[in-house]
């Protein structure tokens, strides 16, 4: 069954740390789709991140990198010198496609990360 | 600016009503989707439209109706056969097939029922 895990509730840290947050998903497809997206006290959900299975590359944009591996089934993701901004519930996510080839994304429970001056 | 708006962003209604909960999109995205988000938990899909006039159930569609006549809009009926309707709806859509899977969401609209 498709799955994802993030087994981190709650992460509080001190500004200027650096963070890593979680997920580890199971699926049966050999192509699919892994994200993260953010969800500051708005509500609204901030697409941060696509990938895809192929590419087993780690990105990096400004302070946030993700380290996809396939071989864990692991899409982490780092935040470097966290600032108060990054506070916010931050969700990973994994692509199911329906018949017809529309897709569903499936989430983890997602990680509260508080971050404290 | 193209988006998605999701009207009112807080709605209180008494138990025994229907509800419905407005999502416009000016993105030209064939697909949209309504989620559920409860706290400490991630989102649970209700409904999903791939085209105008067509709509499938998703996970939780219990208790809940939707309609799609127009391409931008997707509201969401809460019935009063929910059993537990107060939570976070999420609407979002995606440009639909292709290796396109990304869903852009709105701000959601928070229901409380009592």
């Amino acid at each position: 069954a498709q799955k994802v895990t993030q087994a981190q509730t709650e992460i509080s840290v001190v500004e200027k740390e650096d963070v890593t947050l979680d997920c580890v998903y199971e699926t049966r497809d050999t192509t699919y789709y892994l994200f993260w997206y953010k969800q500051p006290p708005s509500g609204e959900l901030v697409f941060l991140i696509r990938r895809n299975s192929f590419d087993e590359q780690n990105e990096i944009s400004g302070r946030y990198s993700w380290n996809f591996q396939k071989s864990t089934s692991s899409f982490n993701f780092t935040i470097t010198a966290s600032q108060v901004v990054d506070s916010a519930v931050y969700f990973c996510a994994l692509s199911d496609v329906f018949s017809g080839g529309y897709n569903k994304l499936i989430f983890g429970a997602g990680t509260r990360l508080a971050v404290h001056p | 600016d193209g988006g998605i708006t999701q009207s009112p962003k807080y709605l209180f209604r008494k138990e025994g009503q229907n509800v419905t909960l407005s999502c416009e999109q000016n993105l030209n995205h064939d697909a949209m989707y309504w989620y559920r988000q409860d706290p400490g938990q991630g989102l649970r899909l209700i409904y999903y439209s791939q085209i105008v006039n067509d709509f499938q159930k998703g996970d939780i569609a219990e208790g809940y109706s939707v309609s799609r006549e127009k391409k931008e809009s997707f509201p969401l009926t809460v019935t009063s056969a929910q059993k537990n309707p107060t939570a976070f709806y999420l609407c979002a859509s995606s440009p639909g097939t292709g290796d396109t899977y990304e869903q852009y969401f709105g701000p959601g609209t928070r229901l409380t029922v009592t």
